[in-house]
């Protein structure tokens, strides 16, 4: 079956442009989250959703960061204004967990942002 | 707070010898931990994980590891490299969200 897609997989932007990028996870994955990964490090978290419902933003860097998933699928990570340190790998994950358990994250290819 | 530390940055090893890679983590719960690979411009795929049943944990590709609670480790091991080990290995503990180490990165010589 199909995994997690995630796009683009590369995006140039100029330093202060918006940029978006999508999340497509596994069908029937209720649980969806967006790491950082910065060049050399491991993968940081960022927020995390339920369905619709995020529940977890603790790991955005700035208020220049919003996730969204209003219909419980596709997830979109906006940055605004972007810049020179927001370059780095961007990996959204799935999972079937409904609760408080962890449980294995199935990882999409991630989006490579450039700042320039 | 839960982090994990990844004893090495860079591991190298013959093709056949012994692959060992430190993991130790440090949880104020009873920990869920997690080792994941990563091979150049993909995503991570999961190896293994402990999920405080047996304490030696199988997992793809001929790599184990075992839990040991008084060492506070995680360590990946595999008998005999091959060449297509060599990548980015990712150890992780989890209570809620995944927090990684800084990675191994594998190396395999002919």
């Amino acid at each position: 079956g199909a995994g997690v897609s995630q796009s683009p997989r590369y995006k140039v932007a100029k330093r202060g442009q918006d940029v978006a990028l999508r999340c497509d996870p596994i069908s029937g994955h209720v649980s969806l989250f967006w790491y950082q990964q910065a060049l050399g490090q491991g993968p940081e978290f960022l927020t995390y959703f339920q369905n619709e419902a995020q529940l977890d933003k603790s790991g955005l860097p700035s208020d220049r960061f919003f996730a969204e998933r209003p219909e419980g699928s596709v997830s979109t990570l906006k940055i605004q204004r972007t810049q020179q340190e927001d370059s780095a790998v961007y990996l959204c994950a799935s999972s079937f967990r409904t609760g408080p358990l962890p449980d294995e994250q199935y990882f999409g290819p991630g989006t490579r942002l450039t700042v320039t | 707070a839960q982090s994990v530390t990844q004893l090495g940055s860079h591991v190298s090893v013959s093709e056949g010898a012994l692959v060992l890679l430190r993991c130790n983590y440090s949880s104020s719960v009873p920990p869920y931990l997690f080792w994941y690979v990563q091979y150049p411009n993909q995503g991570l795929q999961l190896l293994l994980k402990y999920t405080s049943a047996a304490t030696l944990v199988k997992g793809i590709n001929g790599f184990e590891a075992e839990f040991k609670k008084s060492e506070t480790s995680f360590h990946l091991t595999k008998p005999s490299a091959h060449m297509s080990d060599a990548a980015e290995y990712f150890c992780a503990v989890s209570t809620d969200k995944l927090i990684f180490g800084t990675g191994t990165r594998l190396q395999v010589f002919p």
